[in-house]
């Protein structure tokens, strides 16, 4: 099975902070995505990469940067949190391409407050 | 610009009572609609792929359905364990890496 793992499930930040989202795919999945959720507003993405060191600027990004130097990790950074960042944030991995078997697979949510 | 719209936001049943889930979908040409389960608090879980009108898909008690403009969610004999909100999302053609996603129907099955 297809395990994606996102570092926390709760964290808290302070306004301000640089806060550091990270997570990892096991499966060899070209595309890795993030996206923050909230009720009434379903799934925006902020940013996604196709390969390696490659990112695309989703439909939310400002105030989020990402990183991915190897394949199997993408990190999310909030560069100076804000309290409208508070949101559930998920990470998701799929295979290329339009064939059969590339449903995305999510990590299990990192539930983020800044205070 | 792809849309998808999920119908109703929220529906109770009772145990037992069998309904539908309904996902309407714009795009330019569809590559493949996906439905996906999430319980509170956790991340979507994958239950099924769609990639052609009159495609079905089973599993326990969900089926899903395909036509040119819409997919259904039917839900068969609902039991509690049943409910969580039902994401869809699709794939169209020209956004080989980037799928749209609905807002979600909330099912909740009263014992």
């Amino acid at each position: 099975d297809v395990k994606v793992t996102q570092s926390s499930r709760y964290l808290v930040k302070r306004t301000g902070e640089k806060v550091f989202l990270e997570c990892v795919q096991d499966m060899d999945h070209e595309n890795m995505f993030w996206y923050r959720q909230d009720p009434g507003l379903g799934l925006r993405l902020i940013y996604f990469s196709y390969d390696v060191k490659m990112k695309e600027k989703g439909d939310i990004p400002e105030g989020y940067s990402v990183s991915r130097e190897k394949k199997e990790r993408f990190s999310l950074i909030l560069e100076s949190a804000s309290t409208n960042q508070t949101s559930m944030y998920l990470c998701a991995s799929r295979l290329d391409g339009d064939l059969p078997n590339t449903e995305a697979f999510f990590g299990q949510g990192t539930r983020l407050t800044v205070v | 610009e792809d849309q998808v719209t999920q119908s109703p936001e929220a529906l109770r049943l009772q145990e037992g009572e069998s309904s539908s889930l309904n996902c309407s979908y714009t795009v330019s040409g569809l590559r493949g609609l996906f439905w996906y389960r999430q319980d509170p608090g956790k991340g979507p879980e994958f239950l099924f792929t769609l990639y052609s009108a009159g495609e079905e898909k089973e599993k326990e008690r969900l089926k899903a359905t395909l036509t040119k403009k819409e997919s259904f969610l039917h839900i068969t004999a609902p039991k509690p364990e049943d409910s969580a909100t039902y994401l869809c999302a699709v794939q169209a053609e020209g956004s080989a890496r980037q799928l749209t996603f609905g807002s979600g129907t909330q099912l909740t099955v009263l014992p």
